[in-house]
């Protein structure tokens, strides 16, 4: 079935540091792909989006490339701010019967940023 | 603020009591999707409707019933509760049920059930 591997957390970094979170997934078809940051007490807040293959999303200086030959949608920064620390949601949708676009979450990886 | 909204923020219950989650999407939204998110399970899609009619179910127990009304608004109805579905529930709404299209979520209802 389809599903998300994310890398796991926490990843703590330094202020201006560069960030990567990498995610993979498995998908019949040719789903969308998207990137959720939930910061602490809060919904989930789309972060950015890619539709097809070599699509790059990108959003507030983070960006990820739709890449199908490796199946994978890597989240990065240059340089993270302390206001960024947040947990990160890697997530696929597919086409599933008619239109409908459930998504499929990875576990989330939490991010701290250190001044 | 996503425009989506959801009561109660917060509530607790005992095992065994009945319990409604109500979402409003944001304006013109036809789809709404319930989300459960829990510390073992993760985030894991529960149901969706689409403009008054159930589209797609998920890991959704037969205890949980949702519906949209006519007015788009939704409910999703816990019953029996466990302790097991003390959770984190999330309701997200979208322009259109397809893949592209993405989902915009609520704050989050916090379920505590002792």
């Amino acid at each position: 079935g389809n599903s998300v591997t994310q890398m796991e957390g926490p990843v703590t970094l330094s202020e201006e540091a560069f960030l990567t979170i990498n995610c993979t997934y498995t998908a019949t078809g040719y789903p969308s792909l998207f990137w959720y940051v939930q910061y602490p007490g809060e919904g989930l807040q789309l972060l950015l989006k890619a539709t097809k293959a070599d699509d790059k999303g990108s959003n507030k200086g983070f960006e990820a490339t739709y890449r199908k030959e490796t199946t994978s949608f890597h989240l990065e920064k240059g340089s993270v701010q302390v206001s960024d620390s947040a947990v990160y949601f890697c997530a696929l949708s597919t086409p599933y019967g008619g239109a409908t676009n459930k998504l499929i979450f990875g576990t989330g990886t939490l991010l701290a940023v250190q001044p | 603020d996503s425009g989506v909204t959801q009561t109660p923020k917060h509530l607790i219950t005992a095992t065994g009591q009945r319990v409604t989650l109500r979402c409003s999407p944001r304006s013109g939204d036809l789809s709404v999707y319930w989300y459960q998110q829990s510390l073992d399970q993760g985030l894991q899609f529960l149901i969706q409707y689409y403009n008054g009619e159930e589209r797609a179910k998920g890991n959704i127990l037969e205890r949980f019933s949702a519906q949209q009304f006519p007015d788009l608004h939704s409910e999703l109805n816990l019953s029996s509760l466990e302790l097991g579905d003390s959770a984190l529930y999330f309701c997200a709404s979208s322009v259109e049920g397809a893949a592209s299209y993405e989902q915009y979520f609520g704050p989050g209802t916090r379920l505590t059930v002792t």
